[in-house]
């Protein structure tokens, strides 16, 4: 079966520091892969999806970026963080057209 | 564009109510529908689909149909409980497309 982790759980950085949030796939092939953001009783945000290894594509342009190193692993990274960057970050999977898979989220908190 | 509408909320029911969260969508296509769940601190989970009109998906007592002549994909559920408070989200999905559009989410109490 196919299961996805994210990491950290919980993070609290500085304005100005830089971010690193990690996503895995495991049981699957050439995902869809995805990261969005959801800020406080609000709702989902896409940031960045990517079809295979090295193509990403930027769905709102920002301090973010996306990396994906390995056919299952998805990276979000900021050099340097904003208040505004605080919320909670889930990463997803997917076949194309089809139903999507989420990881349990990283809360992030900006101070 | 392809575009999804929910009902805003929060919705507060006392447990034994009945429920229906409403949903109409805009697509190009003939798009797959879906219901997402998530409950506090959670990651989305799927609820249930349907993936051509007139098809009823169904889960956890939770039910919706595919209407495609009134473009709708309501959620119902005959009898909802406490642990059902969370917050529901309908979104669509295109066929060999790569993203999936989410409405904003509707909250949902259900008190004791």
């Amino acid at each position: 079966s196919q299961t996805i982790h994210q990491w950290p759980a919980t993070l609290v950085q500085p304005v100005g520091s830089p971010l690193s949030l990690e996503c895995t796939v495991e049981g699957t092939s050439n995902p869809n892969l995805y990261w969005y953001r959801q800020a406080a009783g609000r709702g989902l945000q896409l940031l960045f999806y990517s079809v295979g290894i090295g193509q990403i594509s930027s769905e709102v342009p920002q301090n973010l970026s996306a990396s994906r190193p390995q056919d299952r692993q998805f990276i979000l990274s900021s050099k340097k963080l904003l208040l505004s960057d605080s919320g909670f970050y889930l990463c997803a999977w997917s076949v194309s057209g089809y139903e999507q898979y989420f990881g349990p989220g990283t809360r992030l908190t900006v101070t | 564009g392809n575009s999804v509408t929910q009902m805003e909320g929060p919705v507060t029911l006392s447990e034994e109510a009945f429920l229906t969260i409403n949903c109409t969508y805009t697509a190009t296509g003939y798009p797959s529908l879906f219901w997402y769940v998530q409950y506090p601190g959670e990651g989305l989970q799927l609820l249930l689909k349907a993936t051509k009109a007139d098809d009823k998906g169904s889960n956890k007592g939770f039910e919706a149909t595919y209407r495609k002549e009134t473009t709708s994909f309501h959620l119902e559920k005959g009898s909802v409980q406490v642990s059902d408070s969370a917050v529901y989200f309908c979104a669509l999905s295109e066929a060999g497309g790569f993203k999936t559009i989410f409405g904003a989410g509707t909250r949902l109490f259900v008190k004791a």
